[in-house]
């Protein structure tokens, strides 16, 4: 069984600051991880994901991640935050690499401040 | 357009009726994926098809619960004698087949609200 934490329901930047959002996993098997947004209203949408491979993970909108197996976290960072990013996001594990039987955390609203 | 459609977008209920949602993948996808997701809770997966063959379901989905995806191609869900615990936002997703690393498009969710 796979399961996510999210550090922190609620985070708030400064708009051009450093954005980073926790996620630890825990997971039997070697984990596929992603991460997506949604914004109100909305459906889900991909940011990245790690699968195999390099663990430093470039998504859309300047977005990254980097898994790390020691820590079991897969945290997003994105170097300069803008007002657009404001949504809510979520990290999600699977045994699986595509959308089967993904596990998703509680999510974290990112607000974004002028 | 050619994303995941959902239809409709809101519905209110009374409690113990019935309700179904459609859901209409991209085209050439033949996985469909159906997940819950309550208010500030993350999605919660429901069930998997593989063109009209339903897969996977999760425990979540009691027997009040049934969906179909006839043809391999929309999906539907219908939910039986409804529970105000039923009120959700119901996503449905699809993706291609081919290989284990693709992507899963999400369509903009049902809202229901049992009353």
């Amino acid at each position: 069984a796979q399961s996510v934490t999210q550090l922190g329901s609620h985070v708030s930047v400064s708009e051009g600051a450093l954005v980073l959002l926790r996620c630890n996993y825990s997971s039997s098997v070697p984990p596929y991880l992603f991460w997506y947004v949604q914004y109100p209203n909305q459906g889900l949408q991909l940011l990245l994901k790690y699968t195999t491979g390099a663990t430093l993970v470039k998504g859309i909108n300047g977005f990254e991640a980097e898994f790390k197996k020691s820590e079991t976290s897969f945290h997003l960072t994105k170097p300069s935050a803008h007002m657009s990013d404001a949504a809510e996001y979520f990290c999600a594990v699977s045994v699986y690499g595509s959308a089967r039987q993904l596990t998703f955390g509680s999510g974290t609203q990112l607000t974004v401040l002028p | 357009d050619t994303g995941v459609s959902q239809d409709p977008r809101h519905k209110i209920t009374k409690r113990g009726q019935n309700v179904t949602f459609r859901c209409d993948p991209i085209s050439e996808h033949n996985r469909l994926y159906w997940y819950r997701q309550t208010l500030g809770q993350g999605p919660e997966f429901l069930t998997y098809f593989q063109n009209e063959a339903q897969l996977e379901k999760s425990r979540l989905l009691s027997d009040r619960f049934s969906a179909e995806r006839p043809k391999g191609s929309f999906s539907t869900l219908e939910i039986q004698r409804t529970e105000q615990g039923d009120s959700a936002m119901y996503l449905c997703a699809s993706s291609p087949q081919a290989g284990m690393n693709t992507e899963a498009f999400f369509g903009q969710g049902t809202r229901l609200t049992v009353v």
